[in-house]
């Protein structure tokens, strides 16, 4: 079973605050990393997808960076917003099976 | 959206009963798994499909069957459920890519299981 973790389990954070969260995956076999977006009530839904080292993704306020040879990847959010309040996954693949390996989740509550 | 749907949406059933639970895609999608959600555990892979008849099992396999006879349909079994398959259940899909995970997943809405 592959060892993927992610960094605070949890965090709780004012409105305009700017966070970020680490996601550690083996450093060997990798294939891509995802990152996932997980609101309360709904399906976990894509941010990115990453797949070469030093590869940097940003949507909006949201960004990703990914160091494979380290095994990490970081995400950030700039200016935290309540409805950026969610549970954010992490997702590791490798090259030897066409699945991935999910972390446990930061939960981020953001409040006014 | 993604055209996935799982069938049913929530069921409460007894020790030792079988129980279907149906994903459904109009995506035409190749690869379609089953994912378990459970407090602390994140979601974890129970089994996947990389083709009509083509399936593989996933980390929490132990109790549940799959099959795959239509691209469309991607069937879980729990063919004697027991208390510890209470869970919520996800189906997710994905498009081929190399090997499956160079492309998002997108996922059904759930399936809310209790076994008593």
């Amino acid at each position: 079973i592959l060892n993927v973790e992610q960094s605070p389990q949890s965090l709780h954070v004012q409105e305009g605050d700017s966070t970020n969260f680490t996601c550690s995956f083996p450093s060997s076999n990798f294939y891509a990393l995802h990152w996932y977006r997980w609101e309360t009530a709904k399906s976990p839904e894509a941010l990115f997808v990453m797949t070469l080292n030093g590869d940097e993704k940003k949507k909006g306020r949201i960004s990703a960076t990914l160091n494979t040879k380290e095994g990490y990847s970081y995400l950030y959010i700039k200016g935290s917003q309540p409805e950026d309040s969610a549970t954010y996954l992490c997702a590791f693949g490798t090259g030897t099976a066409s699945k991935l390996t999910f972390g446990t989740g930061t939960r981020l509550q953001v409040t006014l | 959206d993604a055209g996935i749907t799982q069938s049913p949406r929530h069921k409460v059933t007894e020790t030792g009963t079988p129980v279907t639970l149906r994903c459904h895609q109009t995506e035409n999608h190749r690869y379609m798994y089953w994912y378990r959600q459970d407090p602390g555990h994140g979601l974890r892979l129970i089994h996947y499909s990389y083709g009509v008849k083509d399936t593989d099992k996933g980390e929490v396999s132990d109790g549940y069957s799959v099959s795959r006879s239509k691209t469309e349909d991607f069937l879980l079994t729990l063919e004697s459920a027991t208390s510890s398959q209470t869970s919520v259940y996800f189906c997710a899909i994905t498009d081929s890519g190399r090997g499956g995970v160079h492309n998002e997943q997108f996922f059904g809405p759930g399936t809310r299981l209790t076994v008593l």
